[in-house]
């Protein structure tokens, strides 16, 4: 089976500071990689994906995340925060043939003026 | 172009009873996927239906079933409610695998939130 660990289910971080956010994964065939927001009272938004081309992939309203094989990691980052990023994140894993998409438990992402 | 749709947007029951979500998938999409997310947790997958027929299924009971019509739209079925079902229940729809270019995107509608008490 694949599952995807977050840490720290609440991330604080001062507005225009990077934004650093923790997805390791599980699987037994290659992953694909996605991070979605959700903002309150709303459905999920895709950020980006990797789908086994490119390890560093970037995605909307500046973030990126880093495919690293060796540490079964996908770490979503962004360089600078905004106040308009404050949302909830999640990384989620699927497979080639089988796109059903197992989700981590989020990071609330709140950002201090 | 309209995207994933659900209805209805909130929902209150009482345990014991039926309850019917419905789901119309982003144009041009043929593949239909539910998921639950209870308060505090990540979306878990349900099931995902594809030419009318379910094709995957999570770790669910048979209280949870589903439906899809022809032109693509799908009922999630939630007989004899528990407490515990009271969550966000999500839709997501997709290209199917294998057509287009591997793996498709799920596009996610905003939810209906069941409340049972």
């Amino acid at each position: 089976a694949q599952s995807v660990t977050q840490l720290g289910s609440h991330v604080s971080v001062s507005e225009g500071a990077l934004v650093l956010l923790r997805c390791n994964y599980s699987s037994s065939v290659p992953p694909y990689l996605f991070w979605y927001v959700q903002y309150p009272n709303q459905g999920l938004q895709l950020l980006l994906k990797y789908t086994s081309a490119a390890t560093l992939v970037k995605g909307i309203n500046g973030f990126e995340a880093e495919f690293k094989k060796s540490e079964t990691s996908f770490h979503l980052t962004k360089p600078s925060a905004h106040m308009s990023d404050a949302a909830e994140y999640f990384c989620a894993v699927s497979s080639y043939g089988n796109n059903r998409l197992a989700f981590g438990k989020g990071n609330q992402v709140v950002v201090i003026p | 172009d309209a995207g994933v749709t659900q209805s209805p947007t909130h929902l209150i029951k009482t345990r014991g009873q039926q309850v019917t979500l419905r789901c119309s998938p982003k144009s041009g999409h043929d593949t239909v996927s539910w998921y639950q997310q209870a308060l505090g947790q990540g979306p878990q997958f349900i099931f995902q239906y594809y030419e009318e027929e379910e094709r995957q299924r999570g770790n669910f009971p048979d209280r949870f079933s589903g439906h899809q019509f022809p032109n693509y739209s799908s009922e999630l079925n939630v007989n004899a409610l528990l407490l515990g079902d009271s969550a966000l229940y999500l839709c997501a729809s997709s290209s199917p695998v294998g057509r287009a270019s591997l793996q498709e995107t799920q596009y996610f509608g905003p939810g209906t939130r069941l409340l049972v008490l």
